[in-house]
């Protein structure tokens, strides 16, 4: 089982808001990802971090914002959501270890509904 | 650039049907990993095989296949006897041993195994 937490799993809110998606995982990966998913399509990277105060754009630009600050905690914010930012969005983490790129552990997801 | 590309958009098979999803990918690097993801209707993606790039041996697990063939950059997947269950999404993904630690994932193969 992996150790990796979104919440919310739902949220509907209202254009303009300001959102914030957490993310945690236990197992102390360096590395952590946010993937942007419109259900059963394509997975968009849209940013990832290498540790703690490393974060970097993904290859689907995104108005979205991220912060390491703990290894175990990776948020995403919207500060003022549109209804195309509606979407699922993935956190995963993932350990690079003696020279080996592991798999990515992924959590439940985020489901977003902007109205 | 590493790139994944996943032809078969959807594929529909009937019950106890063997089935192949295929994955090509590029990559310029002589070290990289390559995987495999099931996303079932609930959402979550299951982690199902990792593969490194020196190691070409074929894998099976159980009603699971996989053959990895440098020489094509492919890295096909095999369902065997399928069942109802099989029905998901199911990613490739590429990640290089070097630079970025990203994980690229092809756009996904819709499987749909009928009763």
């Amino acid at each position: 089982e992996a150790d990796i937490y979104q919440t919310p799993r739902y949220l509907v809110i209202g254009t303009g808001k300001k959102i914030t998606l957490e993310c945690s995982q236990t197992m102390g990966h360096d590395k952590m990802y946010w993937y942007q998913q419109d259900p059963g399509m394509e997975l968009h990277l849209i940013h990832y971090s290498y540790g703690v105060n490393s974060t970097e754009k993904g290859d689907l630009s995104s108005e979205s914002t991220v912060s390491r600050i703990r290894t175990e905690h990776f948020p995403l914010t919207l500060e003022s959501a549109r209804p195309s930012h509606t979407s699922q969005y993935l956190c995963a983490s993932s350990e690079y270890l003696a020279g080996v790129t592991g798999e990515l552990f992924f959590g439940e997801g985020s489901r977003l509904t902007v109205l | 650039a590493q790139k994944v590309t996943q032809a078969q958009t959807e594929i529909s098979v009937v019950e106890k049907e063997d089935v192949t999803l295929d994955c090509v990918y590029e990559t310029r690097d002589t070290t990289y990993y390559l995987f495999w993801y099931k996303q079932p209707p609930s959402g979550e993606l299951v982690f199902l095989i990792r593969r490194n790039s020196f190691d070409e041996q074929n894998e099976i697990s159980g009603r699971y296949s996989w053959n990895f063939q440098k020489s094509t950059s492919s890295f096909n997947f095999t369902i065997t006897a399928s069942q109802v269950v099989d029905s998901a999404v199911y990613f490739c993904a590429l990640s290089e041993a070097s630079g970025t630690y990203k994980y690229i994932f092809g756009t996904g193969t819709r499987l749909k195994v009928l009763a």
